[in-house]
């Protein structure tokens, strides 16, 4: 069975500083997917990034990057200038590949806090 | 142009109802989900739906019985209510191995 961890139960900085969220994960898989989402106060889940386990380029989107380490089974993600808005719930997720009905297993979550 | 509706957002009921919520995805996606996020935060898968069939029931007790009339459909069914059954339930659907996407999530208390 898979397993997800997030060791941080919270963080705060303050706007425009940099933050990086960590995550582990367990597995037997060579192939899956992982993810953040975010879930701010609205509850919404938003997905933040997605990292193909086959691809060796860290994904990126906007102000937002992963350090995928498939050896080690981290996934971190960094979020650069930090805004009032990325304060939330991040949580990191793992998806096997295959059979197009795959759960998501998720990671406790982190709770972000950005002060002005 | 919602994407994944779950009705109602609110659900406040007394111990031993039934009650069901509904979901409802327009994305033409064929997999269709329920989490169940807790008190603490933790999501957990409870369902999944392939084309209208049940593929993960996990260890759910049998008192939540979902039911997907069609593809773009995902009902749960809650029998007996109790206490611990106090939660944020998720519907979420997906295509394929693509990333998951979430309704907005039905929050049920249990009195």
């Amino acid at each position: 069975a898979q397993t997800v961890t997030q060791s941080q139960p919270e963080m705060s900085v303050q706007e425009a500083e940099t933050v990086t969220l960590s995550c582990t994960y367990d597995t037997s898989e060579n192939n899956y997917y992982l993810f953040w989402y975010k879930q701010p106060p609205s509850r919404q889940m938003i997905l933040v990034i997605r990292q193909e386990a086959y691809k060796q380029q860290n994904a990126t989107e906007n102000r937002f990057s992963v350090n995928f380490q498939k050896a080690a089974k981290s996934f971190s993600l960094k979020i650069s200038d930090s805004q009032l808005g990325d304060t939330a719930m991040y949580f990191c997720a793992f998806m096997k590949h295959g059979g197009g009905s795959e759960k998501l297993v998720f990671g406790k979550g982190m709770k972000l806090t950005v002060n002005p | 142009d919602t994407a994944v509706s779950q009705t109602p957002k609110y659900l406040v009921t007394q111990m031993g109802n039934d009650k069901s919520i509904k979901c409802e995805q327009n994305l033409g996606h064929d997999t269709m989900y329920w989490y169940k996020q807790d008190s603490k935060k933790f999501l957990k898968i409870m369902f999944s739906y392939n084309n209208k069939e049940l593929i993960i029931n996990e260890t759910v007790p049998n008192r939540f019985s979902p039911k997907s009339p069609d593809k773009a459909h995902l009902n749960l069914h809650i029998n007996s209510l109790e206490l611990g059954d106090s939660a944020v339930y998720f519907c979420a659907s997906n295509l394929h191995d693509n990333e998951q996407f979430f309704g907005p999530g039905t929050r049920l208390t249990v009195l």
